[in-house]
């Protein structure tokens, strides 16, 4: 089992859908979740941080399962902007120790 | 100077070559990385600092090395280069090394060995 594994897409949704990625981690002690996008060519930004009670930023959801080890991401309302690379990204220690695993990355298209 | 800045841009080098990538970052971050990109394997680490003069190895360190002997730089060399070198390389800084800490990424730095 990959440490940190995503569905690599490429998700096709029209603009103003809603759109759901999961990701799954393999280490139970991990404490550090995060989405990273990536823009095509371009280098990776932090999205959010994922927290244990779930976060909103916007149109963006951030969820975590500890039980079942893994991380989603909502979009509401796509974008055309929100086309890019979104990284599932995990800490391979226990607590905050440990480097970043980063998932290969799941493809958004938003189509007009 | 504005974040983090990689050179050069892009690189085509001939195997067997050595070369060194230059990472410089102006926000005093403590922590240190270097990623390489490849299609389909996502991003994985090199090597990294958590500060400056302490290195230590990621999950793909054959074939490379840094050097952190001051906190703005961390350059990677690839002493003598193989095709399965070729990569998108990104190197990346974070104020200290906990995993909580978010990863500053340069613009990269993509090399083709051939």
């Amino acid at each position: 089992r990959k440490e940190v594994e995503q569905d690599p897409g490429p998700f096709n949704v029209p603009e103003g859908a809603t759109v759901a990625f999961n990701c799954t981690y393999s280490n139970s002690a991990s404490q550090s979740f995060f989405w990273y996008r990536q823009d095509c060519r371009k280098e990776p930004k932090l999205l959010m941080s994922v927290y244990s009670s779930g976060n909103e930023d916007g149109r963006f959801t951030a969820q975590l399962n500890r039980a079942s080890q893994y991380i989603s991401l909502l979009i509401r309302d796509s974008k055309l902007s929100d086309s890019a690379t979104y990284l599932c990204v995990v800490n391979m220690g226990s607590g905050n120790t440990g480097k970043l695993i980063f998932g290969q990355g799941t493809t958004l298209q938003v189509k007009p | 100077i504005a974040g983090i800045t990689q050179a050069p841009t892009s690189q085509i080098l001939a195997a067997g070559r050595r070369m060194t990538l230059r990472c410089t970052q102006d926000m005093r971050h403590n922590a240190m990385y270097w990623y390489r990109q490849d299609l389909g394997l996502g991003l994985r680490l090199i090597h990294y600092s958590n500060t400056a003069g302490t290195t230590g190895k990621g999950e793909v360190p054959d074939g490379y090395s840094v050097s952190r002997a001051n906190t703005d730089d961390f350059p990677l060399t690839l002493a003598s280069a193989v095709p399965s070198q070729t990569s998108v390389y990104f190197c990346a800084s974070s104020v200290g090394s906990s995993s909580y800490n978010e990863q500053f990424f340069g613009p990269g730095t993509r090399l083709t060995v051939l």
